[in-house]
């Protein structure tokens, strides 16, 4: 695709329940990152994907929060029991390599009611 | 661990002005930075990455300069516009890690 792409642009949900993210990378993207942004905050980083494997997992706040990318591409950002601190726009983005610029998605904007 | 601080947080300038965005970061060992903008309630654009062993790139009117020695990194905007008017990101990897740290981002506002 011509860019990275997210959905849904926002979500809604009730406290306790599950929701998933979904993130398509540049095609050929081999990086992947996913971050969260709070108002009036730079985006704090989550989970870094090199490929289908996580190679940093270590900006998930807690075991609520996981994410996979099977195939190496589409990624899915899944929270579970979702508390109203975890609202937020959630971002994802895509470089050539590790070493490369990131492009980033429009976000999903998630609110926990 | 790696903190990084974008001084001003808000900064508000006429039209043609050419102005100067700092952002600093604690660890010097750093792989490359990244700036970017970001409009209001959209994604980030990416504007320059800098790796670590160069001291600047430019695109167009962006000159973004990096010195590591004292943890610091500027963005020079020339003859500024008023679609300039976004907020600015300054993003860190340090060596030996894939994560992306984040300042807070200055808002700039140019007017017309």
């Amino acid at each position: 695709g011509a860019g990275v792409s997210q959905t849904p642009s926002n979500k809604v949900t009730e406290k306790g329940k599950y929701v998933e993210l979904r993130c398509d990378p540049i095609s050929g993207h081999t990086a992947l990152y996913w971050y969260r942004q709070s108002l009036g905050q730079g985006p704090e980083f989550l989970i870094y994907f090199q490929g289908t494997g996580a190679a940093d997992d270590s900006g998930l706040p807690n075991d609520r929060f996981f994410a996979v990318r099977p195939e190496g591409s589409v990624s899915t950002l899944k929270i579970q029991r979702t508390e109203r601190g975890d609202s937020a726009v959630y971002l994802c983005a895509s470089s050539l390599s590790p070493t490369s610029e990131q492009y980033f998605g429009p976000g999903t904007r998630l609110t926990v009611t | 661990k790696q903190e990084v601080t974008q001084i001003p947080a808000a900064l508000s300038v006429p039209e043609g002005e050419n102005l100067v965005l700092n952002c600093s970061f604690t660890d010097s060992a750093i792989y490359n930075l990244q700036w970017f903008r970001q409009d209001p309630g959209k994604g980030l654009t990416s504007l320059l990455l800098i790796q670590s062993s160069q001291r600047e790139q430019t695109s167009g009117r962006l000159n973004a300069s990096l010195d590591k020695s004292s943890g610091r990194s500027t963005l020079y905007i020339a003859a500024s516009q008023p679609g300039d008017s976004a907020t600015y990101l300054c993003a860190v990897r340090t060596s030996g890690t894939y994560k992306y740290i984040f300042g807070t981002g200055t808002r700039l506002k140019v007017l017309a």
